[in-house]
C-alpha cells in the first residue's frame, strides 16, 4: 500500500495567517492527491482534488500544489471556520490511503 | 441536493456480522459517473478506506479487509450495504458512506465528493 505522511501533525496559527501543510507519498502518485477538511463531529469535506483543482464551492484562499511524491495544501488568509483537521488521500489506485491528519489550531 | 445516510446497529457483538446500509437521496446510485464507498475512522487508525462498489455490482475492497467484507447495491431502493464478518473490537469506528467521483475506470481513480454524517459502531466482546 502507498503510505501517506503529513507534516506537521498539528499547527497553531492565527486568523489572517498563511499556512502550509505538507503531504508525502511513499511512491510516486503523479497528481492523484486529494485534500479533505474535517471539523470535529462532522464528516470530511473534499477541498481539493487532483493535487490542485479546487472543489466547487471551496473558497479561493485554499490552494494545492505538487506532483510525484510531495504535495502541499495552502490557506492564504486563515478564517475562523478554517480551524479543523486536514487529511490528504492518494487516489492513484486502490487501496486508497489517507494521511494521519494535520490539526490546525488557533 | 445529494444526501447519504448510514444506518445500522450501533453495537455489535464480537464474532458476529457488522451490517450497515447507506440510503442515497437526491441522486441515483445508478449514475455512470460514480462508485459508492465505505470509509471508517477510528482513533487508532485514522481514516481507512474499506471498499467501493458500482451500481453494476463491481467491487474494489481493501486487501486488509477483503476476506471479511461484502458490499452490495440495491438500485431499486437506492441503497448500498456493507457487511463485515466476523467483527472484532478493532472494527470499532465511525463508518462513513461516501460517493466516489470517477476520473478514471482502470485503474479506478476519483475523489470522495460527498459523505454521509457517519455512524458509530462499537464491537463488544
Amino acid at each position: 500500500d502507498i503510505q501517506m505522511t503529513q507534516s506537521p501533525s498539528s499547527l497553531s496559527a492565527s486568523v489572517g495567517d498563511r499556512v502550509t501543510i505538507t503531504c508525502r507519498a511513499s511512491q510516486t502518485i503523479s497528481i492523484y492527491l486529494n485534500w479533505y477538511q474535517q471539523i470535529p463531529g462532522k464528516s470530511p469535506k473534499l477541498m481539493i482534488y487532483d493535487a490542485s483543482t479546487l472543489q466547487s464551492g471551496v473558497p479561493s484562499r485554499f490552494s494545492g500544489s505538487g506532483s510525484g511524491t510531495d504535495f502541499t495544501l495552502s490557506i492564504s488568509s486563515l478564517q475562523p471556520e478554517d480551524f479543523a483537521t486536514y487529511y490528504c488521500q492518494q487516489s492513484l489506485s486502490p487501496p486508497y490511503t489517507f494521511g494521519q491528519g494535520t490539526k490546525l489550531e488557533i | 441536493q445529494l444526501q447519504l445516510q448510514e444506518s445500522g446497529p450501533g453495537l455489535v457483538k464480537s464474532s458476529e456480522t457488522l451490517s450497515l446500509t447507506c440510503s442515497v437521496s437526491g441522486g441515483s446510485i445508478s449514475s455512470s459517473s460514480y462508485y459508492w464507498g465505505w470509509i471508517r475512522q477510528s482513533p487508532g487508525k485514522g481514516l481507512e478506506w474499506i471498499g467501493s462498489i458500482y451500481h453494476s455490482g463491481s467491487t474494489y475492497y481493501n486487501p486488509s479487509l477483503k476476506s471479511r467484507v461484502t458490499m452490495s447495491v440495491d438500485t431499486a431502493r437506492n441503497q448500498v450495504s456493507l457487511n463485515l464478518s466476523p467483527a472484532t473490537a478493532a472494527d470499532t469506528a465511525v463508518y462513513y458512506c461516501a460517493r466516489l467521483g470517477i476520473t478514471m475506470i482502470v485503474p479506478l481513480r476519483g475523489f470522495f465528493d460527498s459523505w454521509g454524517q457517519g455512524t458509530l459502531v462499537t464491537v463488544s466482546s
